[in-house]
């Protein structure tokens, strides 16, 4: 079946420091790919997505690149903030198929 | 424009106890989800309805039945609630599986 791994959290960072935060994904299909936010008390957001192999999906400086050769869509920002302290779910879909399958999260955490 | 709602926000129940969820969404969209979100398990599908007049079970249907009373609305009902369903409970919609999904904000259920 579908499976998506991301890094294991929680992480902290200083305020503009760089972030990464691995996703890797197996999956029965051809998958469109996704990284989600969640902050405290609220619902998921979609952070950005990505539909096929090389695209690269980008919001609010966010940025991560669909890898098919090596099952990836690491999340990636060069300068973080403090209001981007948040849990970061990764998650894919396959064609024909309504479920999205869902990482763990990674609770990240900016400090000043 | 709401996006998707969720009624009620908390809620605490006692074993044996029945409530219904109720989720709307005013974008239009075909499908719709219910997820529950448990802490190291990222998000698990309980049902999904991929158009009006149809529902599918999802990961973790148990204890769990939904109506998808027209396009907007879409209610998951516990009829008798176990303390293994204290979670917290997501709708979402999407109006196709390329372009991700929109949640609604949550419902915090505690079932003691």
């Amino acid at each position: 079946g579908d499976s998506v791994t991301q890094m294991e959290g929680p992480v902290t960072l200083s305020e503009e420091a760089f972030l990464t935060i691995n996703c890797t994904y197996t999956a029965t299909g051809y998958p469109s790919l996704f990284w989600y936010v969640q902050y405290p008390g609220e619902g998921l957001q979609l952070l950005l997505k990505a539909t096929k192999a090389d695209d690269k999906g980008s919001n609010k400086g966010f940025e991560a690149t669909y890898r098919k050769e090596t099952t990836s869509f690491h999340l990636e920002k060069g300068s973080v903030q403090v209001s981007d302290s948040a849990v970061y779910f990764c998650a894919l879909r396959t064609t024909g198929n309504e479920k999205l399958t869902f990482g763990t999260g990674t609770r990240l955490t900016i400090i000043p | 424009n709401a996006g998707v709602t969720q009624t009620p926000k908390f809620q605490v129940l006692k074993t044996g106890q029945s409530m219904t969820l109720q989720c709307a969404q005013d974008m239009n969209h075909n499908s719709m989800y219910w997820y529950r979100q448990d802490p190291g398990m990222g998000l698990r599908l309980i049902y999904y309805s991929a158009s009006e007049g149809t529902t599918d079970k999802g990961e973790v249907p148990n204890g769990y039945n939904v109506s998808r009373l027209n396009k907007r609305e879409f209610s998951l009902r516990l009829e008798s609630a176990a303390p293994s369903q204290t979670s917290v409970y997501f709708c979402a919609s999407s109006e196709s599986a390329a372009r991700g999904s929109y949640f609604g904000p949550g419902t915090r259920l505690t079932v003691t």
